[in-house]
């Protein structure tokens, strides 16, 4: 099983909501990511958790928040965004141990919209 | 700082013609990933590539890692209308550098014309 899942598919909300992303995988892995994608280019790394640690934060906005309460589950808190901040947002996991099996299993996304 | 150039940005191809992107990293990489993302879908693994010169075939599907471990390509042979999608590769960093970090090219979109 190589499936990571997000809910929800798709979400809209004002610059004064506050929302959360969830990610689940199930495959035992303990590296968890988070990719923000605009339209017609590449995803762009947000954030890694390594054994449920924030091991990389790519300068992003304080008004996204991530959260990892475990090894399977791994979140995305939203607070006052901005409408630049409308893309896809992708969440991925891997293994950490072995040096070449670092392969990323991508969820399907969110598509997020803020108005 | 670490960058993966991939050419070329779009690709328009008929039905039954070859398809080939390149990547190109300015470092030596720990591995390439290939994506392939459809319209309106996410990035779908394809396949990992770790030794130097490693070759891999998918059907019609084929993989190639440089000898020095900084070029990538992939070649599609007879396309169909089912290969349409962007292909992605990504470079893994040097782990003694950053962990799990994925560089991704800016991806190659290919149409394919019945």
């Amino acid at each position: 099983d190589t499936e990571v899942t997000q809910t929800p598919k798709h979400l809209v909300m004002g610059m004064t909501n506050k929302k959360s992303l969830k990610c689940e995988q199930h495959m035992g892995h303990r590296a968890m990511y988070w990719y923000k994608q605009k339209a017609k280019k590449p995803p762009e790394l947000m954030f890694v958790y390594s054994y449920e640690k924030l091991s990389i934060n790519e300068s992003v906005p304080s008004r996204f928040s991530p959260e990892c309460p475990n090894s399977s589950l791994l979140n995305l808190h939203l607070h006052a965004l901005q409408p630049e901040d409308s893309a896809l947002y992708l969440c991925a996991s891997s293994q950490v141990n072995l040096v070449y099996t670092d392969t990323q299993y991508f969820g399907p996304g969110t598509r997020l919209t803020v108005l | 700082g670490q960058q993966v150039m991939q050419i070329p940005q779009y690709q328009h191809v008929q039905e039954g013609e070859d398809f080939t992107t390149y990547c190109n990293s300015s470092t030596t990489l720990s591995n390439i990933q290939w994506y392939k993302q459809r319209p309106g879908g996410h990035p779908v693994f394809l396949i990992q590539l770790v030794k130097s010169g490693e070759v891999k075939k998918q059907k019609r599907l084929t993989f190639q890692f440089g000898e020095a471990k900084k070029n990538s390509s992939l070649h599609i042979t007879a396309t169909q209308t089912t290969d349409v999608g962007t292909y992605f590769c990504a470079g893994l960093a040097d782990r003694g550098s950053t962990l799990g970090r994925l560089y991704f090219g800016r991806g190659t979109q290919l149409t394919v014309w019945p």
